[in-house]
């Protein structure tokens, strides 16, 4: 079993719609966890992170952690075209390894 | 803050050639990753560096891999006798302290062993 767990799609939604990406993990003991968005070719960009449970917003996007149930979601509001990309979830321990989804591929339609 | 930054963007080799990658992390991270990232899966870890101790190895990392970080500051990672198999991204990253312990990636070398 991988650390990290991710469904890799592809997802596709037309332009306006609310995204909900989801991965589960493993570890109890992941305190942190991120997700990166990743253009093709491109290295992943800090979306979100957060430190142990609950939810946090930054504009458009809102990232939840449920440290019971191991389950870590990214919502994005009013999807914009210019969000297609892949969507990487991470999650690390107080140690120094980060564990990686394998990414979920987003198609947003204009 | 002028970001991870990772040279070249691209390394087009034949099989058997050495060759390596540099990455000049954030100024102010002492700590610098180095990941491989094939197409369709997440990055997946290969070293790590404390200022210019390296301190955790994968074991996917063969003998042929080899990264140094001499000063703490800039690093670079060397395939040796490359393969068709080593063919990927390279991302490199750093990582601030608490309470910003946040990881940010370069932009990768993108390796074509023909």
């Amino acid at each position: 079993q991988k650390e990290v767990e991710q469904d890799p799609g592809p997802l596709s939604v037309p332009e306006g719609a609310i995204v909900s990406l989801n991965c589960t993990y493993s570890n109890s003991a992941f305190q942190y966890f991120m997700w990166y968005r990743q253009y093709s070719r491109k290295g992943p960009e800090l979306l979100m992170y957060t430190y142990s449970s609950g939810n946090k917003e930054d504009g458009r996007f809102t990232a939840q952690v449920d440290k019971s149930s191991k389950y870590i979601s990214l919502f994005i509001r009013d999807s914009q075209p210019s969000d297609s990309a892949t969507y990487l979830c991470a999650a690390s321990n107080t140690g120094n390894q980060f564990y990686f989804g394998t990414g979920t591929s987003l198609t947003v339609i204009p | 803050d002028t970001g991870v930054s990772q040279n070249p963007r691209h390394k087009i080799t034949k099989r058997g050639q050495n060759v390596t990658f540099r990455c000049d992390p954030i100024s102010e991270h002492n700590r610098l990753y180095w990941y491989r990232q094939t197409l369709g899966q997440g990055p997946e870890f290969l070293t790590y560096f404390q200022n210019e101790a390296q301190l955790e190895k994968s074991r996917l990392l063969s003998d042929r891999f080899s990264a140094e970080r001499p000063k703490g500051s800039f690093s670079t990672l060397e395939i040796q006798r490359t393969e068709q198999g080593d063919s990927a991204m390279y991302l490199c990253a750093s990582r601030g302290e608490w309470p910003s312990e946040k990881l940010f990636f370069g932009s990768g070398t993108q390796l074509s062993v023909l």
